[in-house]
């Protein structure tokens, strides 16, 4: 079946333009993430969508981020004023209603701001 | 503060070997410990994940061993191939996985022909 799918796979904008990254979880996952995976930091969690909770944007870096997630499905990331420390690969992941909740990772958005 | 400690960052294994990589974990509310694989250019792949009221699980040539007492865990890779050849994320996470997860700083393990 389809997996978590992303796009753009690749994404370079200018410093200081906002970005727009998307991601389309698996049919019938109810929560979804994103997390960011950079050479210094490594995997770090920004944001969790679980059905119509709100959402726990605890791990987002500043203000200039921001996520929604319409009709239960689709999520946008949304950068506002990119700075070159965003940089990074942005993963989005979803899981479903289970006995355990395991995570499902789509490929990633390379951002590249210069 | 690093909650999850992963070791070690590099590995080189030969065919046919056993791969070994180790994790400890700090927080004691985390109840789900998921192992992750991850290809140049791809997205994490789940591997295997365990619940602590286990002290092993198998599934193929990969296994999760959990020492609850100790908080660790460690992933061992059977008759290793160099297809196994990739970046291995170990993960915690509270509330069975409905939760975010933190994850170690990654092990890549190189498997030699």
């Amino acid at each position: 079946g389809a997996g978590v799918s992303q796009s753009p796979s690749n994404k370079v904008t200018e410093k200081g333009k906002d970005v727009e990254l998307r991601c389309d979880p698996i049919s019938g996952h109810t929560a979804l993430y994103w997390y960011r995976q950079s050479l210094g930091q490594g995997l770090e969690f920004l944001i969790y969508f679980q059905g119509n909770s709100a959402p726990d944007k605890s791990g987002l870096p500043s203000d200039r981020f921001s996520a929604e997630r319409t009709g239960g499905s689709v999520s946008t990331l949304t950068i506002q004023r990119t700075q070159q420390e965003d940089s990074a690969v942005y993963l989005c992941a979803s899981s479903f209603s289970g006995a355990t909740g395991g995570q499902y990772f789509g490929p990633g958005t390379r951002l590249t701001v210069l | 503060q690093q909650q999850v400690k992963q070791s070690p960052q590099s590995l080189i294994v030969q065919k046919g070997g056993i791969s070994i990589i180790n994790c400890a974990y700090e927080n004691t509310a985390f109840d789900y410990f998921p192992w992750y694989q991850q290809f140049p250019g791809k997205g994490p792949a789940l591997l295997i994940a365990i619940r602590p009221d286990v002290s092993e699980k198998k599934e193929g040539r990969f296994t999760i061993s959990f020492n609850k007492s100790a908080k660790q865990f460690s992933l061992h890779i059977m008759d290793s191939q160099p297809g196994d050849s990739a970046t291995y994320f170990c993960a915690a996470s509270r509330n069975s996985g409905y939760s975010t997860l933190t994850f170690g700083k990654g092990t890549m393990l190189l498997v030699s022909p």
